[in-house]
């Protein structure tokens, strides 16, 4: 495995732009995750990919923000507008399919500042 | 719903002293818990998990973890800290009534290593 990665590791943004992280999940993984992790806070599930479907999104989505998983390999997360509230490390994970037991392997984040 | 607990955000211990940090969980099905370490500015590695197979299990670098059902806990322990030791520790459980595994992950527990 190369392991879960993400690009890029850092962003800073001024309020009001737009800003694509990507995600690239290990090869055999089917399933992805997003999560958002905030200072002093554990991981906040934000949406998951099945191969190319998004089957759930989570109410800390805002419509601001859109998630694609094109031909079910990497993904982009999409921030429009950013918010100074927006700022927070963002999260790739994948896994296998095989139930709950399968666990998730995490990327080293994107770390987003709000300026 | 699915919950975890951590108790205690910042513990500190000495070198070659007992680590222990502790879990508490919710969970409306048979759970499936992890324990994952984050170091500064990285993503989160898996120590450990339960899957119901054993109720004491042994992760990398020395921890291990008891699953007890009757008091909802999950804590990890290791019988001597190192310096290496010093970083976060999340704990977190699978969301399988959802149908995508995601992970509900707790506060977070920093531990501090003295020297």
């Amino acid at each position: 495995d190369t392991g879960v990665s993400q690009d890029p590791r850092h962003k800073i943004t001024k309020r009001g732009q737009n800003v694509t992280f990507r995600c690239d999940p290990i090869s055999e993984h089917n399933r992805l995750y997003w999560y958002r992790q905030t200072l002093g806070q554990g991981p906040e599930f934000l949406t998951y990919f099945q191969n190319e479907a998004q089957l759930e999104k989570s109410r800390l989505l805002s419509d601001r923000f859109s998630a694609e998983r094109p031909k079910g390999s990497f993904s982009t997360l999409e921030i429009q507008r950013t918010e100074q509230g927006d700022s927070a490390m963002y999260l790739c994970a994948s896994s296998r399919a095989g139930g709950q037991a399968s666990e998730q392997y995490f990327g080293p984040g994107t770390r987003l500042t709000v300026t | 719903a699915q919950s975890v607990t951590q108790l205690g955000s910042h513990v500190s211990v000495s070198e070659g002293a007992l680590v222990l940090l502790r879990c508490n969980y919710s969970s409306s099905v048979p759970p499936y818990l992890f324990w994952y370490v984050q170091y500064p500015n990285q993503g989160l590695q898996l120590l450990l998990k339960y899957t119901s197979a054993a109720t004491l299990v042994k992760g990398i670098n020395g921890f291990e973890a008891e699953f007890k059902k009757s008091e909802t806990s999950f804590h990890l322990t290791k019988p001597s800290a190192h310096m290496s030791d010093a970083a976060e520790y999340f704990c977190a459980v699978s969301d399988a009534p959802s149908g995508t595994y995601k992970y509900i992950f707790g506060t977070g527990t920093r531990l501090k290593v003295l020297a």
